[in-house]
């Protein structure tokens, strides 16, 4: 079974802070995606990420896709509290999307 | 253009019984994908509709079905309900396929089981 481990679990921090979030696995994926969902509602794509080593930036959350295409990860750049979310990795793979454990992001004004 | 939408937003059934959720993928969309969403598990795919055919599976029992209809909504149904399929149902819609196209989420049906 393909899984996707992200850390930390949860993250509590201050409005202009920075943070990093992690996505690993030990399987390779032929690209991989990071959503965020907010309450009440359901998972966002941010970006799509398909080669390895691969860098994006949106606004303020850079991410990056490692060499080996199996881990990424989100970095945040002076959080707002608008970031707040939980941050949901996905892999494709085997013509399946598998998603991440999850990453519970609170940012505090 | 509309967003996907899925009925109903909330639904309290009791242990035995059987609940079907409904999702209207967005305009053009012909794929259809449902997940699971607890906090335990987290995000977990149940399966895969394309053009009125199941296209793929996630690891879930039987009694997890579902069915594509000719204008692309789809519907989920849930036999001989259990406590542990108390969890919120996301539908997703795409052009293609859901493991190469971007996924639009619905808001999701939130399952407690009483």
């Amino acid at each position: 079974t393909q899984l996707l481990e992200q850390s930390p679990q949860f993250l509590s921090i201050q409005e202009g802070e920075n943070l990093t979030v992690y996505c690993n696995s030990s399987s390779v994926f032929s690209s991989l995606q990071w959503y965020r969902q907010e309450p009440g509602e359901g998972p966002v794509l941010l970006v799509t990420v398909v080669t390895g080593g691969e860098v994006k930036k949106l606004k303020r959350l850079t991410f990056q896709f490692g060499d080996a295409r199996k881990d990424s990860s989100l970095h945040i750049t002076a959080a707002q509290p608008g970031d707040t979310g939980l941050y949901l990795c996905a892999g494709s793979s085997s013509d399946k999307l598998i998603f991440g454990t999850g990453t519970r992001l609170q940012v505090f004004p | 253009k509309a967003g996907v939408t899925q009925t109903p937003r909330y639904l309290i059934k009791t242990r035995g019984q059987q609940v079907t959720l409904s999702c209207s993928p967005i305009s053009g969309h012909r794929s259809v994908s449902w997940y699971q969403q607890t906090p335990g598990q987290g995000l977990q795919f149940l399966f895969e509709y394309f053009s009125e055919t199941q296209r793929n599976k996630g690891n879930f029992p039987g009694r997890f079905s579902g069915r594509q209809f000719s204008n692309s909504r789809s519907e989920m149904n849930v036999s001989t309900l259990e406590l542990g399929d108390s969890a919120l149902y996301l539908c997703a819609s795409s052009t293609r396929w859901a493991s190469t196209d971007t996924q639009y989420f619905g808001p999701g049906t939130r399952l407690t089981v009483l």
